[in-house]
């Protein structure tokens, strides 16, 4: 079974700064999808940012971007010039390349506060 | 056009109660998911329907958990004697194909008491 582990319960950034957000995960798989999810408190899961596990290169999204590491399953988000919305919970999550519905996978999450 | 809705927002159960939750998907999607989320902690997968039919309920955690999706739009997750362990947030999330992105709803807050 695949897992995902979060190992930073809580992080905190100075706005305008950058912070990094670090997953781990486990599969036997060669071909699947990576993800990250913010999760504000009205508790609406939005996707931030998308990696294909056949893709050398690293995904971005204008501040977001990712560190993908395949052989060490390392999947790293950064968020750059932070801003006070970007706070909310972080969900890293992983998801099988299959051609019916597969399930995600989700960590443990990481809460980001952004300080003024 | 208009997102993933559920309903109701919030819902407070007695033990013992039955509930029902209801998602609405976007129109079109073929795919929709439903996942648990207990406080502090990651969503985590119920079942999965393709149209009409549920092709994974691998994740119901109990027989007490049943879900539907009779017309292969709308799909309503109903909780039979309810048990404080039920107490999640339960999250509704569609795609237009299964291997497309998820697009979430904003979750059914149970509460059980």
């Amino acid at each position: 079974a695949q897992t995902v582990t979060q190992s930073q319960p809580e992080m905190s950034v100075q706005e305008a700064e950058t912070v990094t957000l670090s997953c781990t995960y486990d599969t036997s798989e060669s071909d699947y999808y990576l993800f990250w999810y913010k999760q504000p408190p009205s508790r609406q899961m939005i996707l931030v940012i998308r990696q294909e596990a056949y893709k050398q290169q690293n995904a971005t999204e204008n501040r977001f971007s990712v560190n993908f590491q395949k052989a060490a399953k390392s999947f790293s988000l950064k968020i750059s010039d932070s801003q006070l919305g970007d706070a909310a919970m972080y969900f890293c999550a992983y998801r099988r390349e299959e051609t019916s519905g597969s399930r995600l996978t989700f960590g443990e999450g990481t809460q980001l506060t952004v300080n003024p | 056009g208009a997102g993933v809705s559920q309903s109701p927002r919030y819902k407070v159960a007695k033990r013992g109660q039955d509930v029902a939750l209801r998602c609405d998907p976007i129109s079109g999607h073929v795919s929709l998911f439903w996942y648990q989320q207990a406080l502090g902690q990651g969503p985590e997968f119920l079942t999965y329907f393709q149209n009409e039919a549920q092709l994974d309920k691998s994740g119901l955690p109990s027989d007490r958990f049943f879900a539907e999706r009779p017309e292969g739009s709308v799909s309503t997750l109903k909780i039979q004697r309810t048990q404080q362990e039920d107490s999640a947030v339960y999250l509704c999330a569609s795609s237009y194909r299964g291997r497309w992105e998820q697009y979430f709803g904003p979750g059914t807050r149970l509460t059980v008491t």
